[in-house]
């Protein structure tokens, strides 16, 4: 199993400034005949469903502010979010969707500070 | 928009059965894998299993095989997860979820599923 770790599992960011937050797979996620990787970001907030991001490490889903960008490659992936809104307070969940079983990341906890 | 709505949860004893359904709408549901994912009271997010298009193919993370079945019907737009030997640990919401391919692109509110005695 494709194990992912995330940190930091919790962060206070100012409004207007940046938050970033990383997510390590336990092996690689490049899907070689894609030539993709197949790693996603989710926000999740309060009592509401996942709601996709980032797909392909870095491809942002449409109607997705700019704000949200993925990046990494091979087993290290980055969100980052440029100027925190107060909006995109949630849990931040990092995802592989190459093999079988699907694993997620334990969560991201983004807060003002 | 896409919209799936799920339903069937509820509180069932130990050891019990539960059918959940996930029904589909503005979304061309024969054409994606489907999904189950699930999120224990104040947990991450768990992969359950998913279906192929065209049901032929199907994968369970290990804590339920065995004991649960993915279903599809696609003249029904319908997804099916049938809950057999329910553990107090299968307590969670329930959501299905599609996308192109294995990814998870629209989701379901879900549906609480109470394992207790």
């Amino acid at each position: 199993d494709i194990v992912m770790t995330q940190s930091p599992e919790s962060l206070a960011v100012s409004l207007g400034e940046r938050a970033t937050i990383n997510c390590k797979s336990s092996q690689t996620v490049l899907h070689r005949s894609y030539k993709e990787h197949f790693l996603a970001w989710y926000q999740q907030k309060p009592g509401q469903p996942p709601k996709l991001l980032i797909h392909g490490a870095s491809t942002r889903d449409s109607g997705v502010p700019d704000r949200f960008s993925g990046s990494g490659s091979g087993t290290d992936f980055t969100l980052t979010i440029s100027s925190l809104q107060a909006e995109d307070v949630a849990v931040y969940y990092c995802h592989q969707y190459l093999s079988a079983p699907l694993t997620f990341g334990g969560g991201s906890k983004v807060e003002i500070k | 928009d896409v919209q799936l709505v799920e339903s069937g949860g509820g509180l069932v004893q130990p050891g019990g059965s539960l059918r959940l359904s996930c029904a589909a709408s503005e979304f061309i549901f024969s054409n994606y894998w489907m999904n189950w994912v699930r999120q224990a009271p104040g947990k991450g997010l768990e992969w359950v299993a998913n279906i192929k298009q065209d049901g032929s193919e199907k994968s369970y993370v290990d804590s339920v095989k065995g004991r649960f079945t993915i279903s599809r019907d696609n003249a029904k737009k319908s997804l099916y997860l049938e809950m057999n030997s329910l553990r107090v640990e299968d307590t969670a919401v329930y959501y299905c979820a599609g996308g192109d391919g294995w990814l998870c692109r629209a989701w379901g509110q879900g549906t609480l599923v109470i394992v207790s005695s």
